[in-house]
């Protein structure tokens, strides 16, 4: 079957930096994304990795590991407007559905 | 560029009633996505049109739902009929073909079964 896990729930406080982990097991892989979706809102593009290393956008940065079948979202200068739920998402062929994790809700204190 | 369009935002149906819900994907993109997303989960996929084609509709549950694209542009999702358990958010996402083919999606449809 598919799995992608991550974390559930995270805090951190205005200011700060926090990475939010994805380990995925798909048959096949084509790309991993991230959204950031805020409560009763759409999910929104954040960023798209389909090769290994760091994708860089601001205060948001993702990284990819396709040997280890590891991401992770860099979010620096934390705000709190990025109090949202963190949906990691794989697509496994070009042209396919993504199939998403649960999603990591992160509060954001000040 | 305007971006996916969804109506109803919010419907409110009794169980055994039908529903439908409508999406207007970005101009341009020929892929179409209506996704399922429960209460604290990610969405899931219910079909896919590649323009007026459903190329992959192997998770509706086809004894209650039904879609079209007709056209190749906008769809309909109608769920005939509705139990408890169909009570969710239904989005319609859209992305055009090429290198990433990111997914865009709308604000979606709050459903409410009583």
């Amino acid at each position: 079957g598919q799995n992608i896990d991550q974390p559930t729930e995270m805090t951190a406080t205005e200011g700060a930096i926090v990475q939010i982990n994805c380990t995925y097991q798909t048959s096949g892989f084509n790309g991993l994304f991230w959204y950031q979706q805020h409560a009763g809102e759409a999910p929104t593009f954040l960023s798209y990795n389909v090769l290994d290393g760091l994708e860089e956008k601001g205060r948001f940065s993702s990284f990819l590991s396709r040997s280890k079948g590891y991401s992770y979202l860099l979010l620096k200068e934390l705000q709190m407007k990025d109090s949202a739920s963190y949906l990691c998402a794989v697509r496994r062929q070009a042209g396919t559905a993504l199939i998403f994790g649960k999603g990591t809700t992160l509060s954001v204190s000040s | 560029e305007a971006g996916v369009v969804q109506s109803p935002r919010y419907k409110i149906i009794e169980k055994k009633q039908p529903v439908a819900f409508w999406c207007n994907p970005i101009s341009g993109h020929n892929t179409l996505y209506w996704y399922l997303q429960n209460l604290g989960q990610g969405p899931e996929l219910l079909i896919r049109y590649e323009n007026e084609e459903a190329v992959d509709d192997s998770q509706l549950p086809k004894d209650r739902f039904s879609a079209e694209r007709l056209k190749g542009v906008d769809s309909t999702l109608k769920i005939q009929p509705a139990e408890l358990g169909d009570s969710a958010v239904y989005l319609c996402a859209s992305s055009r073909q090429g290198q990433s083919e990111t997914q865009y999606f709308g604000p979606g449809t709050r459903l409410l079964v009583l």
